[in-house]
């Protein structure tokens, strides 16, 4: 099935600073990638998507890129609050297999 | 107000004592899915059902089932529930394909001593 891999695991950064969260997946035919944010103790959530007819999404502050042929998309999250510390996870949807993969995750911390 | 609604948030049981997770959504959802959260393992799907009386394996089936009798209900049943299977437990369902946002229930948090 598909295999999402996501880097880094932790990230610590500073308020205002850009943080840069990146997954690879290996099936060619994974035509969807959520990223979620998961808050301690809560559920997670959606945050931005993008499918793979698209390049770049952006949303304010948090954008995601996508490399086809690299097979590889990331997220970026710019002028930092504390209030990004949280979890975020990668997925991939691929048609062959039918299944939504999740990355293991990334933990992030904005430090005031 | 539109929610997924899992039951119970939190459960401690033995080894062998049959159990089930019950999961509501109120949108009229076709898609549901079961998944487990582990440390550093992230988040693993266990059963998905695209609609009534359709379900399917996910990466790690083992040890559960599921079913879909109606479309707002997608219960997961444990057996016989062994150690290896605690963990944090996360209903989602999304109106069509998986490739539409998975809304999330709160989670159920399961100890198998």
């Amino acid at each position: 099935g598909e295999n999402v891999e996501q880097h880094p695991s932790t990230l610590s950064v500073q308020e205002g600073d850009s943080a840069v969260i990146k997954c690879t997946y290996s099936d060619s035919a994974s035509n969807y990638f959520p990223w979620y944010k998961q808050e301690l103790g809560k559920r997670p959530q959606l945050i931005i998507d993008i499918r793979s007819n698209v390049g770049e999404k952006k949303d304010q502050r948090i954008a995601v890129t996508l490399n086809k042929t690299a097979k590889h998309f990331s997220l970026h999250i710019t002028e930092t609050q504390p209030e990004d510390s949280a979890v975020y996870f990668c997925a991939a949807f691929s048609n062959s297999g039918y299944a939504l993969n999740f990355g293991k995750g990334t933990s992030l911390l904005v430090t005031p | 107000e539109a929610q997924v609604t899992q039951n119970p948030r939190y459960l401690i049981t033995v080894t062998g004592k049959k159990l089930t997770v019950t999961c509501s959504q109120n949108m009229n959802h076709e898609y549901m899915s079961w998944y487990r959260q582990d440390p550093g393992l992230g988040l693993r799907q266990i059963y998905y059902s695209m609609n009534v009386e359709v379900t399917d394996k996910g990466d790690v089936p083992e040890g559960y089932k599921v079913s879909r009798k109606e479309k707002r209900n997608f219960p997961l049943i444990l057996e016989s529930p062994s150690p290896n299977q605690t963990s944090l437990y996360f209903c989602a369902s999304s109106p069509g394909l998986m490739s539409d946002e998975q809304f999330f229930g709160p989670g159920t948090r399961l100890t198998v001593l």
